[in-house]
């Protein structure tokens, strides 16, 4: 069974652009979370979608976005980049809810000049 | 809030067991994980416990959990030099439904 796969693995942008990450989780899992992994702030929840919907939220500026498809499909979008928004972005995939085991993603670099 | 506690750094011999220690703050945490991260990579997940569990072994992974205390271990047998990494503790939080993620213990195994 193919792991969950994060696209692109690498990302350079500028202040003020905006970006989008897509995750696609592992067959048949449902519930998809988002963490940002910075060496100062460590992995920091950002939410979680489970069918389509927001089931929770972390506390992130409304500058970070995501949604969920129909085929569990994830993207996270974050509109006019800071350079604070440098870091790893993470997507772990579970069956149902976020409790559980989750299993994450190579994640995304994202790099802001 | 909740918090995870774990310390920075470890450092062990091949061939040696290797313990990892970390305390967490929620008392309804139902799960608690063990992930590792190697440079450059993703979490991989080791292992994990039930709250209602003491003890649970895996391989050359055990884990140890003292619910009264909130502390939880993982001690690995056998380190060897591909277990070089960073090893997550990280609890559910039942209040807050996410995962609550310690700094991180550096293992660095040394011949």
């Amino acid at each position: 069974k193919a792991g969950v796969t994060q696209t692109p693995r690498y990302l350079i942008k500028t202040r003020g652009q905006q970006v989008t990450l897509s995750c696609s989780p592992i067959s048949g899992h449902r519930s998809v979370s988002w963490y940002q992994q910075t060496p100062g702030q460590g992995l920091q929840f950002l939410f979680e979608y489970f069918s389509e919907t927001q089931r929770n939220k972390g506390n992130f500026p409304g500058r970070f976005s995501g949604r969920q498809f129909s085929n569990s499909r994830s993207e996270m979008n974050v509109s006019t980049l800071e350079l604070g928004d440098s870091a790893l972005y993470l997507c772990a995939s579970s069956l149902r809810t976020a409790e559980g085991e989750q299993y994450f993603g190579p994640g995304t670099r994202l790099t802001v000049t | 809030g909740e918090d995870v506690e774990q310390s920075l750094f470890l450092s062990v011999r091949e061939g040696d067991s290797s313990v990892i220690n970390c305390t967490y703050t929620d008392s309804s945490s139902t799960y608690l994980y063990w992930y590792k991260q190697e440079p450059g990579a993703g979490l991989q997940l080791l292992t994990y416990i039930f709250s209602n569990m003491d003890m649970k072994q895996d391989q050359r992974l055990t884990v140890l959990l003292n619910k009264k205390d909130k502390h939880l271990s993982l001690r690995i047998a056998d380190t060897q030099t591909g277990d070089s990494a960073i090893y997550f503790c990280a609890a559910f939080s039942g209040g807050y439904n996410k995962l609550i993620f310690g700094a991180g213990t550096r293992l660095a195994v040394h011949p």
